[in-house]
């Protein structure tokens, strides 16, 4: 049973350019959780989403950020007009229905130039 | 206001012994709490979940207690060995589905 894939594993951007980041949660979960690592700083919580529903995004930015969980495909997290502050570690989380523990995946490491 | 808090500055030991990791967290009343570990360059790993019903609970070598009195949580490692040393994470839900905020970690150095 494969894990929580992420991928790009590293995206660069220059600042304005977007950046979308994609999760493939484990098989037979479906919700999923984006969380924000600073350097140095914990995990913040951003969205959680299940199938084609967003059911909390109280953690994320209210512009230029934007995330999706489709029927069919992976979880993106959409970043439009990348700034330097937005440079981190992002990973994505899954549960199955009902599920406490989440399982990550190994993170996106975004760079913004 | 709500906090998360866990020992800011790294935790070194000697192989053998056991490695203790606090922590405390404020104006929360969490059903359960998880612990973590992130290896650098890792997404966080798994490693124990404690209900709020629960004192204690172990897992091979990983001890973990639940006062949600103090609201504390202590993590202990016995036995440590150097593949032990990592970041830590305690984790809880801040409300009533299992959305997770996280404390900040404490780094473990184990010594040979």
């Amino acid at each position: 049973n494969a894990g929580v894939m992420q991928n790009p594993r590293h995206l660069v951007r220059r600042r304005g350019q977007e950046a979308r980041l994609r999760c493939s949660p484990m098989k037979g979960h479906s919700h999923v959780y984006w969380y924000r690592q600073l350097p140095e700083e914990g995990l913040k919580f951003m969205v959680y989403l299940q199938k084609e529903n967003i059911i909390d995004e109280s953690g994320m930015p209210k512009e230029r950020f934007s995330a999706e969980f489709p029927k069919e495909g992976p979880s993106i997290l959409r970043i439009q007009q990348v700034v330097r502050g937005d440079s981190a570690a992002y990973f994505c989380a899954s549960s199955p229905p009902m599920g406490e523990t989440q399982y990550f995946g190994p993170g996106t490491r975004l760079l913004v130039l | 206001s709500q906090k998360i808090e866990q020992n800011s500055e790294a935790l070194n030991i000697q192989e053998g012994k056991t490695a203790t990791l606090t922590c405390n967290y404020t104006n929360y009343s969490p059903a359960y709490l998880q612990w973590y570990r992130q290896d650098p360059g890792r997404g966080p790993v798994f490693l124990l979940l404690i209900r709020e019903n629960e004192k204690e609970k172990r897992k091979e070598r990983l001890k973990v207690t639940f006062d949600t009195t103090l609201k504390q949580s202590l993590f202990h490692i016995t036995a440590s060995q150097p593949a032990d040393s990592a970041t830590y994470l305690c984790a809880l839900p801040p409300g009533g589905y299992n959305k997770l905020i996280f404390g900040a970690g404490t780094r473990l150095a184990v010594h040979p």
